[in-house]
């Protein structure tokens, strides 16, 4: 079965230093997604891919956090510089296109010390 | 700006028992509305997906119903089990599909044995 694959699972990280997710959607998949969960809160969207094309980046704190999906495919999200507040979960997630169901990955967890 | 409320944010039941888990929207506008469930540290788990034109959906012991119009959903769940333990989320998305889904904080459920 496709599936959304995330790494690494899990990720400690010294504040002020540099981090990076990435994400592989499911084959085919246009629509990527990039959530941030706080615990005992739903997912919130930092920023949607239409293939290489960024359609909203509304929520994204753009003075530390980038996202980038070169090719169409797999994407990465990265923090620079981390502060302890960034410690949540990271989701990634997938779709065939706009307004279809939505799959989504194991998750990042970030750990800020 | 579009809220998700999910009523209660916990239950306990014992195993066997059918259950309702109730989700609103503030906005009606939305395409479609989806269930997800969420194990303790994992990803999210689509459950049903519901085009706003589409009144419920089921599959196996779940059925998800909705009232756009009210701006309310249920996902029922039939003759519980312990597997059945988890937190379970609501989220909904907009026409146009550029805003991603809005998430509510979700009903974290546990079923007795």
């Amino acid at each position: 079965e496709a599936e959304v694959a995330q790494s690494p699972r899990y990720k400690i990280t010294e504040k002020s230093q540099a981090v990076a997710f990435w994400c592989d959607p499911i084959s085919g998949h246009a629509t990527l997604y990039w959530y941030r969960q706080i615990l005992g809160q739903g997912p919130e969207l930092l920023v949607q891919f239409q293939d290489e094309s960024v359609v909203d980046d509304s929520q994204l704190p753009k003075d530390r956090f980038s996202a980038e999906r070169l090719k169409g495919v797999d994407s990465t999200l990265k923090i620079q510089p981390a502060e302890l507040g960034d410690s949540a979960m990271y989701l990634c997630a997938s779709s065939p296109r706009m307004n279809t169901e939505a799959f989504f990955g194991q998750g990042t967890r970030l750990t800020v010390v | 700006k579009q809220e998700v409320t999910q009523i209660p944010a916990a239950l306990s039941v014992p195993e066997g028992e059918n259950l309702v888990l109730n989700c609103s929207f503030t906005d009606s506008a939305i395409y479609n509305l989806q269930w997800f469930r969420q194990d303790p540290g994992k990803g999210l788990t689509s459950l049903l997906l519901i085009q706003s034109s589409q009144r419920e959906q089921t599959s196996g012991r779940l059925n998800a119903s909705l009232d756009k119009s009210s701006g309310r959903s249920t996902l029922y769940i039939a003759a519980s089990q312990p597997g059945d333990s988890a937190t379970y989320l609501c989220a909904v998305e907009v026409g146009g599909g550029a805003d991603g889904l809005t998430f509510g904080k979700g009903t974290h459920l546990i079923i007795q044995p």
